[in-house]
């Protein structure tokens, strides 16, 4: 069966650093994808960044980017210059291609200090 | 803009209660999902369809039922509440089965006392 293991309840950190979140992942199927999503106080899910299983390099997305361990099944998010508005809950989630379900982790609440 | 509507953001219900939670999309997409949201738990995925009319059980199906009539629309039904499914309750779209991510409402805030 598919497994999201976010290990991180919650997370500190300062402004203007960087910070990585934790996804690690158990699938037995060799292809995959996998997101980021992000939800903020309001509630709604923002999609951030995917890799698909397949994919020779790190996807990217302006200040996100997928550290993507295939070997170790971990799919990090890392934020580079963390901004206040970064604030928020983040999933890490696992898709199957052409399977219809999409699993998610418990999340792991972010906090950007000043 | 895409666009996912959730009819109401925030609901509180008595148990034995019924429940309808409509969502609508814009976007012509072909699969819609419900999924639970619980603190330390995530989203749980209760149905999904991937067509009209078509629909489909997720992993905690008990309690709920769905309807999708029209290709926009996918409602989620609560015949008679419990206190168990007090929660956060989110709705979502996806273009088609081999495309990527979902797109998601904002989401129903549902307490049943």
């Amino acid at each position: 069966a598919q497994k999201i293991t976010q290990t991180q309840p919650g997370m500190f950190v300062q402004e203007k650093e960087a910070v990585t979140l934790d996804c690690t992942y158990d699938t037995s199927d060799p292809s995959y994808g996998l997101f980021w999503y992000k939800q903020p106080s309001s509630g709604e899910m923002i999609f951030l960044i995917y890799q698909g299983s397949y994919d020779q390099q790190n996807a990217t997305e302006g200040r996100y980017s997928l550290n993507f361990q295939k070997a170790r099944k971990s799919a990090n998010l890392v934020i580079s210059a963390s901004q206040l508005g970064d604030s928020a809950m983040y999933f890490c989630a696992m898709r199957a291609p052409g399977g219809f379900k999409t699993i998610f982790g418990a999340g792991t609440r972010l906090f950007v200090k000043a | 803009d895409v666009k996912v509507t959730q009819s109401s953001r925030y609901l509180v219900k008595r148990t034995g209660e019924k429940v309808f939670l409509e969502c609508v999309q814009d976007m012509d997409h072909e699969n819609m999902f419900w999924y639970r949201q619980d603190p330390g738990l995530g989203l749980r995925l209760i149905y999904f369809s991937y067509d009209v009319k078509m629909k489909e059980k997720g992993d905690i199906p008990e309690g709920y039922s769905v309807s999708r009539e029209k290709k926009e629309r996918f409602s989620l039904i609560l015949e008679s509440t419990s206190t168990n499914q007090t929660s956060m309750y989110l709705c979502a779209s996806r273009m088609g089965q081999q495309t990527g991510e979902l797109f998601f409402g904002e989401g129903s805030r549902l307490t049943v006392l």
